[in-house]
């Protein structure tokens, strides 16, 4: 069964400074994965994925995940936070091919402090 | 181009009520899936619809359930609330029925069950 694991629950960073939010899945094919993100009131918005090739996906808003088949990680990451980064992500597997459902993850909301 | 819209974005209901909530996915968007966000269970999905057709369902009771209208726009509907049911429920549109990730999600529909 497919799942998704967040260990990091809440991220406090300062304006500035780099970031890495850990993702890890759990699936018994190639994956597809995706990162999304979630500012408050809001819905969810599509800030990379991954389906094959290049290991190293870049993203919207300054965004970059690496997938690492050996660790089932897809961690994301960003060299220079804004303050507008401030929201919730989420990282989510789907079945390649499969149905438009993904599995979430619980989210990690990040915090930037001036 | 008008994102997905949905509606109402916040009611509240009293146990044992039913309710609907209406989805517009974005223009010649065929595939509309439901998810249901809480504090404790997280992002789950319910259900997804292509072409008038639920391609996919959830792990949730015969209490939700949904369609699609030939115009691509969906409703669900929760019968018997309960107060679990209280939740941020989240449309998504899509081009394909097959997984490619590219969910547009609308900004939600907040229901309070008293």
């Amino acid at each position: 069964a497919q799942s998704v694991t967040q260990p990091d629950i809440h991220i406090t960073v300062s304006e500035g400074a780099s970031l890495e939010l850990r993702c890890n899945y759990s699936y018994g094919a190639t994956p597809y994965l995706f990162w999304y993100v979630q500012s408050p009131g809001q819905g969810l918005q599509l800030l990379l994925k991954y389906f094959s090739g290049d290991t190293l996906v870049q993203g919207i808003k300054g965004f970059e995940a690496e997938f690492k088949r050996s660790q089932s990680s897809f961690n994301l990451r960003k060299p220079s936070v804004h303050w507008s980064d401030a929201a919730e992500y989420f990282c989510a597997v789907g079945a390649l091919g499969g149905a438009n459902n993904l599995f979430f993850g619980t989210g990690t909301r990040l915090t930037v402090i001036p | 181009k008008a994102g997905v819209t949905q509606t109402p974005r916040y009611l509240i209901k009293t146990r044992g009520q039913q309710v609907t909530l209406s989805c517009s996915p974005i223009s010649g968007h065929r595939s509309v899936s439901w998810y249901q966000q809480t504090p404790g269970q997280g992002l789950q999905f319910l259900f997804e619809y292509f072409s008038e057709t639920q391609r996919n369902k959830g792990n949730f009771p015969g209490r939700f359930s949904g369609r699609q209208f030939s115009n691509s726009r969906s409703e669900m509907n929760v019968s018997t609330l309960e107060l679990g049911d209280s939740a941020l429920y989240l449309c998504a549109s899509s081009l394909a029925a097959s997984n490619t990730g590219e969910l547009f999600f609308g900004e939600g529909s907040r229901l309070t069950v008293l």
